[in-house]
């Protein structure tokens, strides 16, 4: 079975640029996960969702993030302007529902310069 | 509330335990557990969905104590690829979010 997909793996851009992140989960997982990890901790969640609703968006800084869902696949995170505090992992997760596994992928490594 | 982890980071030599724990404020509905190597995404270890649940494969078991809000992750035998950081990830009843722990770095030294 594929594996979540991320791209791109690294991106390094000035503060108030904007960025997108894109992620292709696994083949039948209704649930898609965007995380948030800065060094040293563990991920913290941004947006949980379940097909194409959201479930849990509370510690997505709305002012200048934003992610869709089209058609319950594909998913894209987008951070407009940027900060340097947004600097780190990004990174994708989905699983069939929340009681079974999250598979994550490699995320993405943002650098805010 | 984040959950708590503990010990914080412990270096073992090849072919001795750990045990890792982690501990909720809340009451739990399940705990999953991962481990992240450097550099790479975290990988999943076991989900534990009822209060005294345990749960193991090869030398690496969790339990589930529901009174107490707490798991705790066992490791024997460790060999060197157990090396990693170790998070729990906690759901409460009502709430669907996963929330991950401070983290226990495990250095396993030949």
């Amino acid at each position: 079975e594929a594996g979540v997909a991320q791209s791109p793996r690294y991106k390094i851009i000035e503060k108030r640029q904007s960025v997108a992140f894109w992620c292709n989960p696994i083949s039948g997982h209704a649930t898609l996960y965007w995380y948030q990890q800065i060094l040293g901790q563990g991920p913290k969640l941004l947006i949980q969702f379940q097909n194409n609703g959201v479930v849990d968006d509370s510690q997505l800084p709305k002012d200048r993030f934003s992610a869709e869902r089209l058609k319950g696949v594909d998913s894209t995170l987008k951070i407009q302007p940027a900060k340097l505090e947004d600097s780190a992992v990004y990174l994708c997760a989905s699983s069939r529902d929340r009681e079974r596994p999250q598979h994550f992928g490699d995320g993405t490594r943002l650098s805010i310069l | 509330q984040q959950p708590v982890q503990s010990p914080q980071a412990v270096i073992l030599r090849e072919g001795e335990d750990a045990v890792i724990n982690c501990s909720s404020s809340k009451a739990l509905y399940s705990v999953h557990w991962y481990r992240q190597k450097h550099g790479e995404a975290p990988v999943f270890l076991m989900i534990l969905l009822k209060g005294g649940e345990q749960k193991g494969h090869d030398k690496i078991s969790a339990s589930f104590n529901e009174k107490k809000q707490q798991s705790s992750l066992y490791l024997t035998a460790s060999q060197l690829s157990y090396s990693g950081t170790y998070f729990c990830g906690l759901t409460n009843f009502g709430n669907e979010k996963l929330t991950f722990g401070t983290g226990t770095r495990l250095t396993i030294i030949p």
